[in-house]
């Protein structure tokens, strides 16, 4: 079965800092790979989703991860960071059942603060 | 509206009310999910339905049941809970649920924005 660890639970940046966050993944397959992002209150929204077309994958608010196989890593990266940054961040894998069908499996969450 | 909505936002009930949690998707998409999230723990996936097929059950408690009358519209029908089910519940859904191949890789999956369940 895949899984997916996240290596911090919390990052605090300041404003236009880089923001890394960190992310490794076990899989015995060629997985998907994705980042979702959660503001207060609000539900999940997709950042980028990695599918072995090109390991640098760019996503929105200019936020990118690199699929690294030889390191089993899919770290999410920012070169500056801005106040609205500040949220929970998912690092997810894709699964396949024993039935054939796919399932995502989600990371416990870093929660990134961004301070002025 | 566009994209997944949930309602209602926040709900409070006692243990023993029946109360129904309910998700609607505008994208066209053929799967949808419920999941559970509470504070410190990993998203829970609950139900998986697939062009209104129960897909996946992750040995939720019967006090949780789903329904899926149509690929737009999900409910989850709650009864008698307990404290420990107060958590946020979020609804998903995505183009599919079977994998496009090992070269299309999985479905994203797009959430909506949660119901805040607090159980008193």
């Amino acid at each position: 079965a895949q899984s997916v660890t996240q290596l911090d639970s919390h990052v605090s940046v300041s404003e236009g800092t880089p923001v890394l966050l960190r992310c490794n993944y076990s899989s015995s397959y060629s997985p998907s790979l994705f980042w979702y992002v959660q503001h207060p209150n609000k539900g999940l929204q997709l950042l980028l989703k990695y599918t072995s077309a090109a390991t640098l994958v760019k996503g929105i608010n200019g936020f990118e991860a690199e699929f690294k196989k030889s390191e089993t890593s899919f770290h999410l990266t920012k070169p500056s960071a801005h106040m609205s940054d500040a949220a929970e961040y998912f690092c997810v894998v894709s699964d396949q059942d024993p039935g054939g069908y796919n399932k995502l499996i989600f990371g416990a969450g870093t929660r990134l603060a961004v301070h002025p | 509206e566009t994209g997944v909505t949930q309602t209602p936002r926040h709900l409070v009930m006692g243990m023993t009310n029946k109360k129904s949690l309910k998700c609607e998707q505008h994208l066209g998409h053929n799967a949808m999910y419920w999941y559970k999230q509470s504070a410190k723990k990993p998203l829970e996936l609950m139900f998986v339905y697939s062009l209104e097929e129960r897909v996946e059950n992750n040995s939720v408690p019967s006090r949780f049941s789903p329904e899926c009358p149509n690929s737009s519209h999900l409910f989850l029908h709650l009864h008698t809970l307990q404290p420990e089910d107060s958590a946020l519940y979020l609804c998903a859904s995505s183009q599919d649920f079977f994998p496009l191949g090992l070269a299309g890789g999985a479905y994203e999956q797009y959430f909506g924005p949660g119901t805040r369940l607090t159980v008193t």
